[in-house]
This record gives structure tokens, sequence and C-alpha cells, in this order.
């Protein structure tokens, strides 16, 4: 069975500076699907980044990024130039081969003035 | 282009009821799959439905059941509500893959049930 586990219940940051969420997973696939969602007040989750995992490359959108360390299991988010609108829970979350998503328990980061 | 609606938004009921909701998938989607996410937790997947057929089931006792009809949409079904099935439920709807790895799940804003 996939597990995933965010180890940071809550993060701050000032706005405009650059925050990194942790996640670690688990599993024994080799093919498979990493993601970051945003839930918002709103409650929608909303995809901010996804990273495959053949992919070597490190997967980039606008000021997210995520730094993906496949030997080590580990899927960080960097946000930078962090904006007030950043706030919010964040969610990493896992698909192998069955079309399921294995969520985290979320980190809830908030941005001050 | 709507996206994925669900109904209603909010939902007070009590122990032993029954109650259903309802998931309109995005327009393009045949694949809807539902998720219960507990206060304080990540959402917890709970079955996915495609032509009409649960095509797979997580962790979660019988008195879960569901439904999707012919134009996509979907129902969850649960029966002897207890406490603990107070939880947000939400929706997400994809393109089928035959049941393999999918990267692009559409969710909705989810139903906040309150049990009593």
């Amino acid at each position: 069975a996939q597990t995933v586990t965010q180890s940071q219940p809550e993060m701050s940051v000032q706005e405009a500076e650059t925050v990194t969420l942790s996640c670690t997973y688990d599993t024994s696939e080799s093919n498979y699907y990493l993601f970051w969602y945003k839930q918002p007040p709103s409650r929608q989750m909303i995809l901010v980044i996804r990273q495959e995992a053949y992919k070597q490359q490190n997967a980039t959108e606008n000021r997210f990024s995520v730094n993906f360390q496949k030997a080590a299991k580990s899927f960080s988010l960097k946000i930078s130039d962090s904006q007030l609108g950043d706030t919010a829970m964040y969610f990493c979350a896992f698909t192998g081969t069955a079309s399921k998503l294995t969520f985290g328990t979320g980190t809830r980061l908030q941005v001050t003035l | 282009d709507a996206g994925v609606t669900q109904s209603p938004t909010h939902l007070i009921k009590t122990r032993g009821q029954q109650v259903t909701l309802r998931c309109s998938p995005k327009s393009g989607h045949d694949t809807v799959s539902w998720y219960q996410q507990a206060l304080g937790q990540g959402p917890q997947f709970i079955f996915q439905y495609y032509e009409e057929e649960e095509r797979q089931r997580g962790n979660f006792p019988d008195r879960f059941s569901g439904h999707q009809f012919p134009n996509y949409s979907s129902e969850l079904n649960v029966n002897a509500l207890l406490l603990g099935d107070s939880a947000l439920y939400l929706c997400a709807s994809s393109s089928w893959t035959g049941g393999a790895s999918n990267e692009k799940l559409f969710f909705g804003s989810g139903t906040q049930l309150s049990v009593l």
C-alpha cells in the first residue's frame, strides 16, 4: 500500500519570501505520478503542480517548483515570491497503477504581510 | 464550460438516517470518483464509477454505495449514518484510463455533511 507523509502541520512565510513544504512517500511501484494540491477556504482541490516519476527533471509552474528525489522518495514544493493568495492547505498526493489518489494529511500555509 | 458541480453544499442529518449526495462531472469526462475528507485530514478514496459500474473501491463499509447515470453524473449514498461520517465529501471527474494511473482529476467544491 502507498503512504504519503507530510510532517509539517503548519508553516508561515512572509509575503515575497520563499517557503518549502515537505512530503515523503512510500511505494513499491516504479511508474507513478506525484502532485501538490491547494485547498483554499472554498474547499475545492486545485492542482498546483504534477511530477511524473519517470522524468528526472523537476516540474516547474511559474512560482511553484518541486524537488523530486526518487531514491529518497521525497517530493517537496517550493513557493517563491509568496503571495497572500497562497494562504491555504497544501496536500501532497500520489497515484500509481490504480487511478485513485492517496493524500497526505496536509500542511496549512499562512502568508503574512 | 462548467467544472465539477456538487449538491448540496451543506447537509445536516441525524444518526441512523440515510443521505444522498450528487455530482455532475466536468464536460467531456466520463469517470467519477468520490473522496471523504474528515476534519484535519487529507481526502480518502471511497470509490470510482465508469460506465455505470463501480470500478475501484477504497476501504469503506458497504453502507457507502454509489450510482452513475447514463449522462455520467453520479450519486453517493450513505446508509445508517454514524457520527464519524461527518466530513467533506469531494467528487472528482476524469476521462477513463482503463483503471490505470490518472494524472488529470478535476475536483468539485464538496458537500459538507454533519451528522448529529
